[in-house]
């Protein structure tokens, strides 16, 4: 079947521009969570959603990063007014439920560089 | 701050090698200890989900071990192969994310 599927696969845009990030989970899969790898860095949560919910935006790295899910289904991560510092691959992730013996399934990532 | 840590940050054998390599992780609240495989331009891969304290887990020649009383694990791999090149994250559980740890990346040379 369909894995997780994430565009653009590689986006360059300029400082103080917004982009967007898009992330279609599993059908099915509930949980879907957001993280990202800066150069040299290991993976970092940003965000998750249960349904269209997201109860923990505690990872979001500033209130210029949002997201949402819609349907219960497909997620954007939207960054507002870039920075280098936002330069890294994003990933996408989608498990069957929360709960802690569900493993995720990863999407291909989207490589965002600021210039 | 919770820490997860990995050891070493990377490693080269040969063909044939076996090795292991380590995830420490708080002993603390534990609930579930998560193995994956990033391979190069491919997304990471769910290796296995460890939860039980004493937990082995096998996938082919890959295990992996679990102690959950003084917070680490242990993957191995047996009779190394090139294609088992690729960086090995874990991940502690901890309310509903997973934190990840920054990886061990294993080279294995023909």
């Amino acid at each position: 079947g369909a894995g997780v599927s994430q565009s653009p696969s590689n986006k360059v845009t300029e400082k103080g521009k917004d982009v967007e990030l898009r992330c279609d989970p599993i059908s099915g899969h509930t949980a879907l969570y957001w993280y990202r790898q800066s150069l040299g860095q290991g993976l970092e949560f940003l965000i998750y959603f249960q349904g269209n919910s997201a109860p923990d935006k505690s990872g979001l790295p500033s209130d210029r990063f949002s997201a949402e899910r819609t349907g219960g289904s497909v997620s954007t991560l939207t960054i507002q007014r870039t920075q280098q510092e936002d330069s890294a691959v994003y990933l996408c992730a989608s498990s069957l439920e929360i709960a802690v013996s569900y493993e995720q399934y990863f999407g291909p990532g989207t490589r965002l560089t600021v210039t | 701050i919770l820490n997860v840590e990995q050891s070493p940050q990377s490693l080269h054998v040969q063909e044939g090698d076996s090795t292991n390599f380590t995830c420490s992780f708080p002993s603390s609240n534990f609930y579930a200890l998560h193995w994956y495989r990033w391979e190069t331009a491919k997304s990471p891969e769910a290796l296995f989900v460890m939860t039980l304290n004493g937990d082995e887990k096998k996938k082919g020649r890959i295990s992996a071990t679990l102690n959950t009383k003084e917070g680490y694990s242990y993957l191995y791999i047996k009779g190394s192969q090139p294609e088992d090149s690729a960086t090995y994250l874990c991940a502690y559980y901890n309310t509903d994310k997973l934190i990840f740890g920054t990886g061990t990346r294993l080279q294995v040379f023909p």
